[in-house]
């Protein structure tokens, strides 16, 4: 079945920018079963999606993060990914990447299994 | 933005107890609703979607139920391994949304 693996660096500086990859195993991301989505959740927090990208290209994003994200697909390497730019301690979280299901009543699954990022000088 | 609201935001519970949570959107959102529970240090698992139909694999004794904008998970017998934090999300608008958790505690 579909997994996920999310890499990158775990610590970024304030006012830098986040890159996240998430790779795509056990299928083609380009199957068109799927968006592709990025959800982050602080400590102790709950869940916030921050946008999802279909192997057209076709992105949503959150409103309250659009003017900082961006997420773009490599089907060639069967990833895809996540820019959030002039980060602040408010953007530390874990990032979960998710498939998100392009059927007729979306869902969220599978899920990676997560990786922490620290916005810290 | 779709706000989905979540009640409670926290419960104790025994096992064997009946257990529901609510969600509330602040529109109508049909029955695109999703619930995931998640346990600490890990990811959301997807329990119910669509509002009322059973993930493949997921236990029997937990439901789902309404339309518009109420919305009830239910844990009919709560077990050991159910206790987490359980998340509702409406997939109704393009901009998705999740409900604050609700995390259910051992009595």
């Amino acid at each position: 079945q579909v997994q996920l693996q999310e890499s990158g660096p775990g610590l970024v500086k304030p006012s830098q920018t986040l890159s996240l990859t998430c790779t795509v195993s056990g299928g083609s991301i380009s199957s068109g079963s799927y968006y592709w989505s990025w959800i982050r959740q602080p400590a102790g927090k709950g869940l916030e999606w921050i946008g999802r990208i279909y192997t057209s290209g076709s992105t949503n994003y959150n409103p309250s993060l659009k003017s900082r994200v961006t997420i773009s697909v490599d089907t060639s390497k069967n990833q895809f990914s996540l820019k959030l730019r002039s980060v602040t301690a408010a953007d530390t979280a874990v990032y979960y990447c998710a498939g998100d299901s392009s059927g007729y009543y979306p869902f969220f699954d599978p899920w990676g299994q997560g990786t922490l990022v620290t916005v810290s000088s | 933005d779709i706000q989905m609201t979540q009640s409670p935001s926290s419960l104790s519970a025994s096992v064997g107890d009946r257990v529901t949570i609510t969600c509330r959107a602040s529109q109508s959102i049909s029955s695109y609703l999703n619930w995931y529970q998640q346990k600490p240090g890990k990811a959301p698992k997807l329990l119910i979607y669509a509002a009322s139909s059973l993930q493949s694999g997921v236990p029997s004794r937990f439901s789902g139920s309404g339309s518009g904008t109420d919305f009830t998970l239910t844990i009919s017998s709560l077990q050991p391994e159910d206790f987490a934090t359980f998340y509702c999300q409406q997939s109704y608008s393009s901009a998705l949304t999740f409900g604050g958790g609700t995390k259910v505690e051992i009595k």
